[in-house]
């Protein structure tokens, strides 16, 4: 399995709390991901970074933010948390592209949201 | 915009049996990489399978080969000799070979298809 590490696995909290939630990765990869996963379904990507102080919304609108202040940290903020965010939230990384190699994304083990 | 279908949201096989599952999809792009990914329940997405769109060789991996039909945009995957472990939410994706001027990767997933072995 890929050094890919997410906390917490679990998270159950009332609406309006401030929640982050960490992904780090000791692979030194240079892109980053955060899908958005709601259960037995198919995943969405709601960010993307391509390095250090580069960070992109991805294809689902998302109210979440995030930052990348260094290299292995990726972390998601939600100001104010409502049961509409409840879901699994899945983070991933892979290597800096190179021409005809595959940059392979690597998933860490997820956090489960849930938002009373 | 790219497309993943799959049309089979569960797929059952008795141990030791072989399985294949379907994966379709769109595009309009001729360079692309598509991939398999397995979710077990309660643990981490993994790597499966993967293939360019480039190579005519379809890929292996152990018990795992695919069954890649570019004229088609087909991608199925084949499990042979099946076991407990391969039970799972297995996802097809896509991703285009370049993203506009910076490739970022995006992955394009299809709805999942849970498989469940028998013993």
């Amino acid at each position: 399995e890929a050094d890919i590490y997410q906390t917490p696995r679990y998270l159950v909290i009332g609406t309006g709390k401030k929640i982050t939630l960490e992904c780090s990765q000791t692979m030194g990869h240079d892109k980053m991901y955060w899908y958005q996963q709601d259960p037995g379904m198919e995943l969405h990507l709601i960010h993307y970074s391509y390095g250090v102080n580069s960070t992109e919304k991805g294809d689902l609108s998302s109210e979440s933010t995030v930052s990348r202040i260094r290299t292995e940290h990726f972390p998601l903020t939600l100001e104010s948390a409502r049961p509409s965010h409840t879901s699994q939230y899945l983070c991933a990384s892979s290597e800096k592209f190179i021409p005809g190699v595959t940059d392979t994304q690597y998933f860490g083990p997820g956090t489960r949201l849930t938002v009373l | 915009a790219q497309t993943v279908t799959q049309s089979q949201p569960e797929m059952s096989v008795q141990e030791a049996e072989t399985v294949t599952l379907s994966c379709t999809y769109d595009t309009s792009e001729s360079d692309y990489y598509l991939f398999w990914y397995k979710q077990p329940p309660s643990r981490q997405m993994i790597l499966v399978i993967r293939q360019e769109a480039y190579k005519q060789q379809n890929a292996t991996e152990n018990r795992f080969s695919v069954n890649f039909q570019k004229a088609a945009k087909s991608f199925s995957l084949k499990i042979s000799d099946s076991q407990l472990g391969d039970a799972a939410m297995y996802f097809c994706a896509y991703r285009r070979l370049r993203a506009g001027g910076t490739s970022y990767g995006k992955l394009t997933f299809g709805q999942g298809t849970i498989l469940t072995v028998h013993p």
